[in-house]
Order: structure tokens, then C-alpha cells, then sequence
């Protein structure tokens, strides 16, 4: 199974501030990122996806993607109490393999 | 919105007792996924299926557990001699493409004691 490792956190910010989430991973050959949310005791939902270098803008989230460093974040701007959850971070190779998840706390 | 439903939401078996989780994956999906999750730890695939056969299966996937498209609807997992081991959130997912963007039930939690 592709390795999938993220910073565990717990990451608290206040709101309105920028939260900063990382990611890294072990295939080289790895094509496509997807960023999932979970909230305790619910299931992951997807946030979104990056399959090029660069950024990826999808209302106040934005994905990175360096493939050189085998890098990708996720950047939630104006961060409200409604995100505090768990950030999944997840590479496809025909199925996802996870992160362990950084847990956020937006603190009001 | 079509959504991916599962039952039971919530299973306690004795060790040794067969169980067997049920999900209804979205109508025109085609891939269908069963994930794990113990409780504090990551989420971790188990076995994808598509075109009535597995795909793909993990090392956790051992002998005990098998799966079934009984028919146009259900999609099903069987673990025959539960094990402590065992408890854990399982989560059904379906996608009808292949590309990672899966739709996740809300998951059954198994209670094994």
C-alpha cells in the first residue's frame, strides 16, 4: 500500500486565519491527490482533487501539488468553527490510500 | 442526492460469530469499495469490486472475509469468524469511475466481544 503521511496534528487556529495542512507521499508514480473531511464519528467526504503541479482554488480551499518533492497541501482561508474536523489526505492508485489525518480546531 | 446507504449502523457479535455488512452504492456507480477504520487510527482499504468480481484486495483481506454483489443493488460484506481484532467503523464507498472521487457511506460499526 502507496505511504501517506501527514502531520497529526492537532492544528489550532482562530478564525479567520489561514490553516496550512501537509502532505507527503511515498510513489513517485502517483497521479492523482484528494483531500477528504471527516468529522468525529461521520464518514470522509471528498473536498477536492489535484491531479497537476501547481494550485488548485475551490472556494476558501486551495490545493497545492509539487510532484518533484512528492509534496501536496490543502490551505483553508477564512477558517470558521464549521471546519474544525479531520483532514484526510489520500493518493489514488486505482484505490485511495489515506493518510493518518490532521485533526483542525478552529477556535472562535 | 443520491446517497451510499449501509446497515446495520450499528453491530455487537460475540467473537467467533459470522456478520455480514450491507450497502446500497449509489445507482450508476460501477466500483464499489469497503474501507475500515479503527477507532483513532486511519481509514484503510480492504477490497475494491467491479464487473461482479474483486479487483483488487488488501493484506487485511485475508480468508475470513469475503464479498458479494448478491444483486443489481446490494453490495455485501462477510466476515465469517469475527475476531476482537475485528471492531472497527466499516465503510462502504462507490464511485463510477475509478478516479478517486468516492462517495462513503455512513459507515457500520462492528463491536466485537
Amino acid at each position: 500500500q502507496k505511504e501517506v503521511e501527514q502531520n497529526s496534528g492537532p492544528l489550532s487556529v482562530p478564525e479567520g486565519a489561514i490553516a496550512s495542512l501537509n502532505c507527503t507521499y511515498s510513489d513517485r508514480g502517483s497521479q492523482s491527490f484528494f483531500w477528504y473531511r471527516q468529522y468525529s464519528g461521520k464518514s470522509p467526504e471528498l473536498i477536492m482533487f489535484i491531479y497537476s503541479n501547481g494550485d488548485k482554488e475551490d472556494g476558501r480551499f486551495t490545493a497545492q501539488l509539487n510532484k518533484a518533492s512528492q509534496y501536496v497541501s490543502l490551505l483553508i482561508r477564512d477558517s470558521q468553527p464549521s471546519d474544525s474536523a479531520t483532514y484526510l489526505c489520500a493518493v489514488n492508485d486505482y484505490k485511495l490510500s489515506f493518510g493518518a489525518g490532521t485533526t483542525v480546531t478552529v477556535r472562535a | 442526492e443520491p446517497e451510499v446507504t449501509q446497515t446495520p449502523s450499528h453491530q455487537v457479535t460475540q467473537m467467533g460469530q459470522e456478520v455480514i455488512l450491507r450497502c446500497v452504492p449509489i445507482s450508476n456507480h460501477l466500483y464499489f469499495y469497503w474501507y475500515r477504520q479503527i477507532l483513532g487510527q486511519k481509514v484503510e482499504f480492504l477490497v475494491s469490486f467491479y464487473n461482479n468480481e474483486i479487483s483488487e484486495k488488501s493484506e487485511i483481506f485475508d480468508d475470513q472475509f469475503s464479498v458479494e454483489r448478491p444483486d443489481g443493488s446490494n453490495f455485501t460484506l462477510k466476515i465469517r469468524s469475527t475476531k476482537l481484532e475485528d471492531s472497527a467503523m466499516y465503510f462502504c464507498a462507490s464511485t463510477r469511475t475509478n478516479t478517486g472521487e468516492l462517495f462513503f457511506g455512513e459507515g457500520s460499526r462492528l463491536t466485537v466481544l
